[in-house]
């Protein structure tokens, strides 16, 4: 079974500079997605990125990127220029190709310090 | 707009209370799911369904039932609440991971309390 591993409970980052959040994955299946969601207190969940195991690239979005090492099994969010209204909880997940089922990592808070 | 829609956002209810929590998605997708979060433990699967009339256990699925019986809809019902299913509950929604991306789409969250 897959398994999403977010070794950062919690985070501070000044505003305005960058911040890494780190995802580390467990499968055996050579096919997967791997997706980054934000929480903010208001509790919805907000898709960010999108990272293909076969991706020749790293994913970006705007301030958003994924720091996808393959040979690791590592699929980092970096956020570039911190804003405050990037505190939130930060959600890792993988997704099998083949599969049903979205795992979650247990998430990691992030604090934007002004 | 696309979107999915879950009701109650809130609920208290008490023990042994059947309850039912509704989940309607727009964008007919042909997969949805039910997660349940809880502090620490980030997000669980507890069924999910790649289609009308096919639903599926995740990782905890133990005190629910589901049903698909439209596309559409997909609601999670409690039939004997206990206080451990005190939690925040998400549907989502997407299209089947070889059609795209297959991201998720999330309802708002249902936050129910069973005393």
């Amino acid at each position: 079974a897959q398994k999403i591993t977010q070794t950062q409970p919690g985070m501070f980052v000044q505003e305005k500079e960058a911040v890494t959040l780190d995802c580390t994955y467990d499968t055996s299946d050579p096919s997967y997605g791997l997706f980054w969601y934000k929480q903010p207190s208001s509790g919805e969940m907000i898709f960010l990125i999108y990272q293909g195991s076969y991706d020749q690239q790293n994913a970006t979005e705007g301030r958003y990127s994924l720091n996808f090492q393959k040979a690791r099994k590592s699929a980092n969010l970096v956020i570039s220029a911190s804003q405050l209204g990037d505190s939130a909880m930060y959600f890792c997940a993988m997704r099998l190709n083949a599969g049903n089922m979205l795992t979650f990592g247990g998430g990691t808070r992030l604090m934007v310090k002004p | 707009e696309a979107q999915v829609t879950q009701n109650p956002r809130y609920l208290i209810t008490v023990t042994g209370k059947k309850l039912t929590v509704t989940c309607s998605q727009n964008m007919n997708h042909e997969y949805m799911s039910w997660y349940r979060q809880d502090p620490g433990l980030g997000l669980r699967q507890i069924y999910y369904s790649m289609n009308v009339e096919v639903t599926d256990k995740g990782d905890v699925p133990e005190g629910y039932k589901v049903s698909r019986k439209e596309k559409r809809n997909f609601p999670l019902i409690l039939e004997s609440p206990s206080p451990n299913q005190t939690s925040l509950y998400f549907c989502a929604s997407s299209r089947l991971p070889y059609q795209g991306t297959g991201e998720l789409f999330f309802g708002e969250g249902s936050r129910l309390t069973v005393l």
